[in-house]
């Protein structure tokens, strides 16, 4: 069956360090992959999409590679900041369905 | 931005009765709406797509009867829990999107809303 796996323990780092999640998937040949953030008791919000013939997409502090032999994508925030603390949620739409993983919980220190 | 509200966001009821959730696309016309539900450091599974005028479709395992959708406007869907129970409690995040059809469709989300069956 489908799956996606996130580091299922918290990410601790230092504020101002560079934040590595990872999202690997299995069965699976999705199209497109998302990067969501979702805040305890909200809804998920958008944060990044990256195609599958994509291996890299880049917004303002946030990085996504996407390496569909491995079947992984990581995502980096730099320059980490407190408010950055978060889940974040790793998504895959393929077969016009998209699955979510566990997410993986972030916390910042400053 | 596109932004979806859901209503109520928080809601204790009692074991036996129903309960209906609001989901409202309040800038765009929401085509296809999604109903998912969360359990903690869970991930979302979806449970119903819904485009609006049709019936919804149910994922495997999800009891129509007991989880009635409706989306009878481009801007509104509703989810009823019917004769809920302490097992449907959980938290349960709607989605909307503009287009319907294709391999990906943006997803906007709701900010949830917690029902708690006592």
């Amino acid at each position: 069956s489908q799956k996606i796996e996130q580091n299922s323990e918290a990410l601790n780092i230092q504020e101002g360090k560079t934040a590595t999640l990872t999202c690997n998937y299995t069965n699976y040949s999705p199209a497109y992959l998302q990067w969501y953030r979702q805040d305890p008791g909200r809804g998920p919000v958008f944060l990044l999409l990256i195609r599958e013939n994509e291996k890299e997409k880049r917004k303002e502090r946030l990085k996504v590679t996407f390496d569909t032999t491995l079947k992984q994508s990581l995502f980096h925030i730099t320059a980490s900041q407190p408010a950055d603390s978060a889940t974040y949620l790793c998504a895959l739409t393929g077969g016009f369905k998209t699955i979510f993983g566990a997410g993986t919980r972030l916390f910042v220190k400053a | 931005g596109a932004v979806v509200s859901q209503h109520p966001s928080r809601v204790i009821c009692k074991s036996g009765t129903s309960v209906k959730i609001e989901c409202r696309s309040l800038d765009f016309q929401a085509t296809t709406m999604f109903w998912y539900r969360q359990f903690p450091k869970q991930s979302l599974m979806l449970m119903a797509t819904s485009n609006e005028g049709s019936k919804a479709t149910y994922e495997q395992g999800v009891e129509k009867d007991k989880f009635l959708i409706n989306h009878a406007s481009l801007t509104l869907s509703t989810l009823t829990v019917t004769s809920a129970h302490p097992e449907d409690s959980s938290f349960y995040i709607c989605s909307a999107s503009e287009t319907s059809g294709g391999v990906y469709n943006e997803q906007f989300f709701g900010p949830g809303t917690r029902l708690t069956v006592l």
